[in-house]
């Protein structure tokens, strides 16, 4: 899981905003799935894209968020005018086209102040 | 709505104990269940179980899985200071990998 990167590892943005959230994955890896983790909670399932779309979103917020996953580049997680019901901790993850597992990054810490 | 349910939330134990953990699950179209550890960092992978009554060891961790009452536990044997973490359980209920979670159990294991 070492392979999946994400940056900022930690990112502080004032309220209105914007967070721009990178993942890296696995190299080869053309599946990625993004993950928030708020205080005291467990990891709850935002969206799942396969290189260059976007095949489930069911757990994205309508409003302010959005993800893509360019042919070339990481995987962006873009956050407008945030609010500080954002702060949490977001995790990407990668799976291969025959992979059974995920592998996690590290995750960004967004803090909104 | 999957539904994963882990307990207990919390555990603190004295290095060298033995411990269970316990995952309870509600799916739709099940298709399989996975373990993972989370210290400060990344969620690292623990076990991936499909089938039940099979056992799935690494060292002194262990998983097994019963698809008729829908649960999985994890033991830990001989507990060290470096298992202290979240142990995550999560299932997988569709085609293409998305994963519901439990709350975690913090495990602390004290010298």
């Amino acid at each position: 899981n070492a392979g999946v990167m994400q940056n900022p590892r930690h990112l502080v943005r004032r309220r209105g905003q914007e967070a721009r959230l990178r993942c890296s994955p696995v190299k080869g890896h053309s599946h990625v799935y993004w993950y928030r983790q708020l205080p005291e909670e467990g990891l709850k399932f935002m969206v799942y894209l396969q290189k260059e779309n976007i095949i489930d979103e069911s757990g994205m917020p309508k409003e302010r968020f959005s993800a893509e996953f360019p042919k070339e580049g990481p995987s962006i997680l873009r956050i407008q005018q945030v609010v500080r019901g954002d702060s949490a901790a977001y995790f990407c993850a990668s799976r291969g086209d025959f992979g059974a597992e995920a592998f996690f990054g590290q995750g960004t810490r967004l803090t909104v102040v | 709505e999957d539904k994963v349910v882990q307990s207990p939330l919390s555990l603190v134990v004295h290095e060298g104990d033995t411990v269970t953990l316990n995952c309870s699950y509600e799916v739709t179209n099940f298709r399989s269940l996975l373990w993972y550890k989370q210290e400060k960092k990344a969620p690292t992978f623990l076990f991936m179980l499909t089938s039940s009554g099979i056992e799935k060891k690494s060292g002194r961790l262990s998983s097994i899985l019963d698809k008729k009452e829908l649960f999985s536990i994890l033991n830990i044997t001989a507990t060290q200071t470096g298992d202290s973490a979240i142990y995550l359980c999560a299932v997988d209920g569709t085609s293409y990998g998305k994963l519901t979670f439990g709350q975690g159990t913090i495990l602390t294991v004290h010298p």
